[in-house]
């Protein structure tokens, strides 16, 4: 079956710091991938994603590179703030059946 | 433009009393509908999911049911709820027939007490 792994956090950082969240998939085919950011008390936003190998997925700041060889989605930002505190999680979603599976998510503290 | 809201959210319930989350989604027509929860520190678990008008699957067995009466609405009950009910509820929706991203709602905090 499907899954995806991420790091485990918390992951704690400066501000201004460059921040790297892993994630490695296991699937067949080629999944559709996704960056789910959390906020404190909120529901999940979508931050970004790629539809196909190589796909470069932005938004904020944020970028992920789709790659097929490693199975791998890793989510970076060059310089982070405070406000970038949350909690992302990373998930895969397929043609066949309805669901998306998702990661079990990485705590980010950022500090002034 | 396509929202989803869910209420109430906030909800604190004493054992063995019954429960009613609702959601619903506009903008859009035969969306899949979702619930997942999250306990406290903790990631998601799919609970339930809809393609349609009264088609309901359930992923994990529990004291917890959902309903689709409608199709933009969908429900999450329970007749009695446990301590272990506690946790986060999100609905979610997704366009039918697509990989694409699902769509959260602003969440439910459900405190069983």
């Amino acid at each position: 079956g499907n899954s995806v792994t991420q790091m485990e956090g918390p992951v704690t950082l400066s501000e201004e710091a460059f921040l790297t969240i892993n994630c490695t998939y296991t699937a067949t085919g080629y999944p559709s991938l996704f960056w789910y950011v959390q906020y404190p008390g909120e529901g999940l936003q979508l931050l970004l994603k790629a539809t196909k190998a190589d796909d470069k997925g932005s938004n904020k700041g944020f970028e992920a590179t789709y790659r097929k060889e490693t199975t791998s989605f890793h989510l970076e930002k060059g310089s982070v703030q405070v406000s970038d505190s949350a909690v992302y999680f990373c998930a895969l979603s397929q043609a066949a059946g309805n669901m998306l599976t998702f990661g079990g998510g990485t705590r980010l503290m950022v500090k002034p | 433009s396509q929202t989803i809201h869910q209420w109430p959210a906030t909800l604190v319930q004493p054992v063995g009393s019954p429960l009613s989350l609702e959601c619903t989604v506009e903008g859009t027509s035969n969306p899949n509908l979702y619930w997942y929860r999250q306990a406290a520190g903790r990631g998601l678990q799919l609970l339930f999911y809809s393609v349609g008008i009264g088609q309901i699957s359930s992923e994990v067995p529990q004291n917890l049911s959902a309903s689709r009466p409608q199709d933009r609405q969908f429900i999450l009950s329970s007749k009695k709820l446990l301590l272990s009910d506690s946790g986060f509820y999100l609905c979610a929706w997704r366009r039918t027939g697509t990989t694409g991203e699902l769509f959260f709602g602003e969440g439910s905090r459900l405190t069983v007490l």
